[in-house]
């Protein structure tokens, strides 16, 4: 069966330093895979979409790449702040899907101070 | 550009009762999607609009779930009659498409608790 794995638990990085979440998925072909930010009481909202003939996508302090024989995304945030203090999903969209996205747990990350 | 609209926020109802939800997505987007969020869960796609067609609706429970998207904007989708198990955030989202655009913007979601 399909599945897309996350962290199930939360992430918990020093104010400054690199957090790196990790989305791995079985039995999936996706053609792009996205990732979004998710605030309590707050619908996702989106962060970068990485396709899968492209290894790597950059957007100011993030970036995400997409190793397609390991199936697995990584998702950096550099210089992370106690304001990315967030949930963040992974989706997986397949070929001819329609756009149809089917999304991971979901990782909790906190930043202190 | 305003964002995705839902209404209500909250609703606390018994089980066995009906419910509606109601969303405006953003202006001009032809595909609408309704999810379902279970508390620690990722959001579970229920069912999708292109434009008042129904594109997949394959995971939506179709003897008491039922959506309509009549004039290819706005959209609800009912529960008739509500489990405990439909506890859930339901969340709204809409894409455009154009120029290849695969951004799905998310309202704010209406949270239900089936008492």
């Amino acid at each position: 069966s399909q599945k897309i794995e996350q962290n199930s638990e939360a992430l918990n990085i020093q104010e400054g330093k690199t957090a790196t979440l990790t989305c791995n998925y079985t039995n999936y072909s996706p053609a792009y895979l996205q990732w979004y930010r998710q605030d309590p009481g707050r619908g996702p909202v989106f962060l970068l979409l990485i396709r899968e003939n492209e290894k790597e996508k950059r957007k100011e302090r993030l970036k995400v790449t997409f190793d397609t024989t390991l199936k697995q995304s990584l998702f950096h945030i550099t210089a992370s702040q106690p304001a990315d203090s967030a949930t963040y999903l992974c989706a997986l969209a397949l070929t001819g899907g329609g756009n149809k996205l089917t999304f991971g747990t979901g990782t909790q990350l906190k930043v202190e101070l | 550009e305003a964002g995705v609209a839902q209404s209500p926020r909250y609703k606390i109802i018994e089980k066995r009762q009906s419910v509606a939800f109601w969303c405006n997505p953003i202006s001009g987007h032809a595909t609408l999607y309704w999810y379902q969020q279970i508390l620690g869960q990722g959001p579970k796609l229920l069912i999708q609009f292109q434009n008042n067609g129904v594109v997949d609706d394959s995971q939506l429970p179709k003897d008491r779930f039922s959506a309509e998207r009549l004039k290819g904007v706005d959209s609800t989708l009912k529960i008739q009659p509500a489990k405990l198990e439909d506890s859930a955030v339901y969340l709204c989202a809409s894409s455009s498409w154009k120029g290849g655009e695969r951004t799905q913007y998310f309202g704010p979601g209406t949270r239900l608790l089936v008492l």
